[in-house]
């Protein structure tokens, strides 16, 4: 079965300064991983993905990606951290289900992000 | 507006009744799935269709839920006989199978409050 862990449950960090949110997986087969922010009392928002090709991928609102496929992992970054990114994410794995062709997720527990100034 | 929408946003009932909730998703999306989020937790996956076919629910959902989705457009979900363990906020999610495009988009919830 298809899991993701994200090992910290807060992160803080001061504006202006880089972020990390980390998370690793367990999947069988190719992993396709996305990250999710979600703000108070509202849906989750699709950030970023990765699904084949460049290591590094872009998304939304100057946050990117690492995949790591030796080490499982696929870490949120963002070089310069603003006030309002001040959310919680979530890490998830696509899942291909008991049919084998589903496209359930499977999510993190989510890591709470504090940007202070 | 054209994202995910879901009615009621709030909804509190006492237990033993029954309730429903609404997802309309983006127009063009023709898979549709359902996730319950609990304080502290991630979404968990309940169910999902690919136009109007139900094609897989998760082993949490019990047999006083259903869900439906008639014309491979809006859909419900119905928890009959609510307990209070069904408080949760209940998340509706929308893609369109086509190419690298797995993501999925998701609504802003129903929280659902059993007392």
């Amino acid at each position: 079965a298809q899991s993701v862990a994200q090992p910290e449950d807060q992160v803080n960090v001061a504006e202006g300064n880089p972020l990390t949110v980390k998370c690793t997986y367990s999947v069988s087969g190719n992993p396709y991983l996305f990250w999710y922010v979600q703000y108070p009392n509202r849906g989750l928002q699709f950030l970023l993905k990765y699904i084949t090709g460049d290591n590094l991928v872009k998304g939304s609102y100057g946050f990117e990606a690492e995949f790591n496929k030796s080490q499982t992992s696929f870490h949120l970054k963002k070089p310069s951290a603003l006030v309002s990114d001040s959310a919680l994410y979530f890490c998830a794995v696509r899942d291909r289900g008991l049919t084998g062709g589903g496209n359930k997720l499977t999510f993190g527990t989510g890591t709470q992000l504090k940007v202070e100034l | 507006d054209t994202g995910v929408s879901q009615d009621p946003r709030h909804k509190i009932t006492k237990r033993g009744q029954n309730v429903t909730f609404r997802c309309d998703p983006i127009s063009e999306h023709n898979r549709l799935y359902w996730y319950r989020q609990t304080l502290g937790q991630g979404p968990e996956f309940l169910t999902y269709f690919q136009n109007e076919a139900q094609l897989e629910k998760s082993r949490l959902l019990s047999d006083r839920f259903s869900a439906e989705r008639p014309k491979g457009s809006f859909s419900t979900l119905e928890i009959q006989r609510t307990e209070q363990g069904d408080s949760a906020m209940y998340l509706c999610a929308s893609s369109l199978v086509a190419g690298l495009s797995y993501e999925q988009y998701f609504g802003p919830g129903t929280r659902l409050t059993v007392t």
